[in-house]
């Protein structure tokens, strides 16, 4: 069991708008910056959201990430077919006084 | 551009000691910290701990003192040695560059591509 809490799964055609949720505590998300890494099965992951809301250079505008509270939110709109993949999220935990992780996000484009 | 790459034995027998390797080329290995992170089969990741380039570290205490993490400067690799592993360690292990922001340690860019490791007599 995960620290932090995804939905095991989000779908939605192209085009559309989608949500994925992170849901933690005041010990790290409540307190600490929320990061966002895209993953392809098989490949390494790729850093998408820093800081919560901030996007590293590459990134297309299309993903954008907020925080509010315990709980974060990774939105990508207009959805493309190679947007499918597993999205997870992390965060510092002050109790760990290390990295959390969530379980994981598996985005299929219908 | 920075790159990282996972080595190291596929296979390790229960109670026996897991050896891992990470390469980084394109960059030097120094004024970073260097993470190992993994993943059970259908589980979420998992931090193992992480090391500076000056060879202070720090580890996840859900290892028990299993993990030793080491850095080569001269080589600019850096490995993991996880001791008495079970089933349990069975997984994807990844290497990651970790930058120091805010007081947290989360930012993993790059990562590499990961290296699956069984534990199975």
């Amino acid at each position: 069991q995960s620290v932090l809490t995804q939905p095991p799964s989000a779908s939605g055609t192209p085009g559309q708008r989608v949500t994925i949720s992170c849901s933690g505590s005041s010990a790290n998300i409540g307190n600490n910056y929320v990061y966002w890494y895209q993953h392809f099965p098989g490949t390494a992951p790729k850093l998408l959201i820093y800081r919560s809301d901030q996007r590293p250079s590459g990134v297309p505008d299309r993903f954008s990430g907020s925080k509010s509270g315990t709980s974060a939110s990774l939105a990508i709109s207009g959805l493309r077919s190679e947007d499918e993949a597993d999205y997870f999220c992390a965060t510092w935990d002050d109790s760990l006084s290390g990295p959390v992780f969530g379980g994981g996000t598996k985005l299929t484009v219908l | 551009q920075v790159q990282l790459q996972e080595s190291g034995p596929g296979l390790v027998k229960p109670s026996e000691t897991l050896s891992l390797t990470c390469t980084v080329s394109g960059g030097s290995i120094s004024s970073y910290y260097w993470s190992w992170i993994r993943q059970s089969p259908g589980k979420g990741l998992e931090w193992i701990g992480y090391i500076y380039y000056s060879g202070s570290t720090s580890y996840n205490p859900s290892l028990k003192g299993r993990a030793t993490i080491s850095i080569d400067t001269s080589r600019n690799q850096f490995s993991l040695k996880v001791m008495s592993v079970t089933a349990a360690d069975t997984a994807i292990y990844y290497c990651a560059r970790t930058n120091y922001d805010f007081s947290s340690l989360v930012w993993f860019d790059p990562w590499g591509q990961g290296t699956l490791v069984t534990v199975s007599s």
